[in-house]
């Protein structure tokens, strides 16, 4: 079965730059997103199609996806940005989560 | 605004059936290029798809839980629903609805609904 993975965890100061990867064989010919989701809430979509951000989702926040990693990047991280994130991609009929990232702002 | 509702009961014993449903407001249940799904996340852990099921009946599912599950969908009454059989410890979990938009190699979920734990013991 396919898989994605995840670091379980990434820190980063305020202000800078947070980079959460996504890794899957060949997951650059398929289409990621992304989700963060804050304690005790169902997940907010904030990256769909490699690249494109949903109505009322920051600028900051922006994703990539290229050989066998996607990549989503913070930028300007605050810290409302602290959460856990999720990649999915979708192979042979079958929806795929990656094992989510505790961001962490400190 | 398309919101999602579920609802069932929040405790089901050991070896039996857990029966969900999720509602769906603010917009139609049959546009043909939307999926509606079930995803589940037990306590501290991360989420898992459970399988999905178009307006027109169309599924697919998990192969770790295919054996067990059963997606149905009502469009009439807007609502589709989740049967999990033989139900274990490891099956408590938080059980969301969420709409699923699709296309070619294209997959995500862009509405999600509140989440209902449901907790599996005698």
């Amino acid at each position: 079965s396919y898989e994605l993975t995840q670091p379980p965890s990434v820190s980063v100061s305020p202000g800078q730059t947070a980079s959460i990867t996504c890794s899957g064989d060949k997951l650059g010919d398929e289409y990621a997103c992304w989700y963060q989701q804050k304690p005790g809430q169902s997940p907010v979509l904030v990256i769909y199609q490699d690249t494109k951000r949903p109505s009322g989702i920051p600028e900051r926040f922006s994703g990539s996806n290229s050989g066998n990693t996607a990549t989503l990047t913070i930028s300007g991280t605050q810290a409302l940005d602290e959460a856990d994130y999720y990649c999915q991609a979708w192979d042979s009929s079958t929806v795929v989560f990656g094992g989510g990232t505790k961001l962490t702002v400190l | 605004q398309v919101q999602l509702q579920e609802s069932g009961p929040g405790l089901v014993k050991p070896s039996q059936t857990l029966s969900l449903t999720c509602t769906v407001s603010g917009g139609s249940i049959s546009p043909g290029s939307y999926y509606w799904s079930w995803i589940r996340q037990p306590a501290g852990k991360g989420l898992e798809w459970i399988g999905r099921i178009s307006s027109s009946g169309s599924t697919n599912y998990n192969p770790s839980l295919k054996s067990r599950v059963t997606i149905s969908v009502d469009t009439s009454k807007k609502q589709f629903s989740l049967k999990l059989r033989s139900v274990t410890a490891a099956d408590t979990a938080v059980y969301y609805c969420a709409r699923e938009a699709v296309g070619e190699l294209v997959s995500f979920f862009d509405y999600w609904g509140q989440g209902t734990l449901v907790t599996v013991s005698s």
